[in-house]
């Protein structure tokens, strides 16, 4: 089974500052037929469904501010925030769906 | 577009067998190249995948919840199911259906979430 690590676990930062979550998975989540990394990155806040952001690893979903962006490729992934805005403030995962899918155990989200 | 309501009863007993239903509205279960999954958040704990039901009937699992669930569609009434034996405390928690984007694979449409208590 692929194991998905998030870091940190919790994170503070300025609004208006940048904030970066990090995702390492077991195995390499790069398909070869298609070279996609089968990757996303959910935002999930208290009381709603778990919103996707980014699929592919680094493609933003429609209607997504252009304040998220992702990178990475094979085992090593990042979500960025450029500019904190408080409506920001939520738990993120990644979750692979390269073989059935697995979550990380989450990184929240907060202002300092 | 595809939307999804979840329910069922809001407490379950231990030991008991918890049961869900995922009633989908605005695309037929039947249809397509879609996984129908389930998703649970424990209080205060993370997003854990359940497992998922393919359009032609094939189910993954958890490993860590296989001896215990099964997934199933009922045609019939557009639904896709959860049935969870043998509940403790620690299968309390919010449980998500969810459905992927067909050939792109990744979650797509979630459900509202229903909380599911186990409590004697």
């Amino acid at each position: 089974d692929i194991v998905m690590t998030q870091s940190p676990a919790s994170l503070a930062v300025s609004l208006g500052e940048r904030a970066t979550i990090y995702c390492k998975s077991s195995q390499s989540l790069l398909y070869s037929s298609d070279n996609k990394n089968y990757l996303a990155w959910f935002q999930h806040k208290p009381g709603q469904p778990p919103k996707l952001l980014i699929y592919w690893a680094s493609t933003r979903e429609s209607g997504v501010p252009d304040r998220f962006s992702a990178s990475g490729s094979g085992t090593d992934f990042t979500l960025t925030i450029s500019s904190l805005q408080a409506e920001d403030v939520a738990v993120y995962y990644c979750q692979q769906y390269y073989t059935t899918y697995t979550f990380g155990q989450g990184t929240k989200l907060e202002i300092k | 577009q595809v939307q999804l309501q979840e329910s069922g009863p809001g407490l379950v007993k231990p030991s008991q067998t918890l049961s869900l239903t995922c009633a989908v509205s605005g695309g037929s279960i039947s249809s397509g190249n879609h996984y129908w999954s389930w998703v649970r958040q424990p209080a205060g704990k993370g997003l854990e995948w359940i497992g998922r039901i393919h359009t032609r009937g094939t189910t993954d699992y958890n490993p860590s919840l296989r001896s215990r669930v099964t997934i199933s569609a009922e045609t019939s009434n557009n639904q896709v199911s959860l049935r969870l034996i043998s509940v403790t405390a620690a299968d309390t928690a919010i449980y998500y259906c969810v459905v992927d984007r067909p050939t792109y694979y990744h979650m797509d449409v979630w459900g509202k979430g229903t909380t599911v208590t186990v409590s004697s």
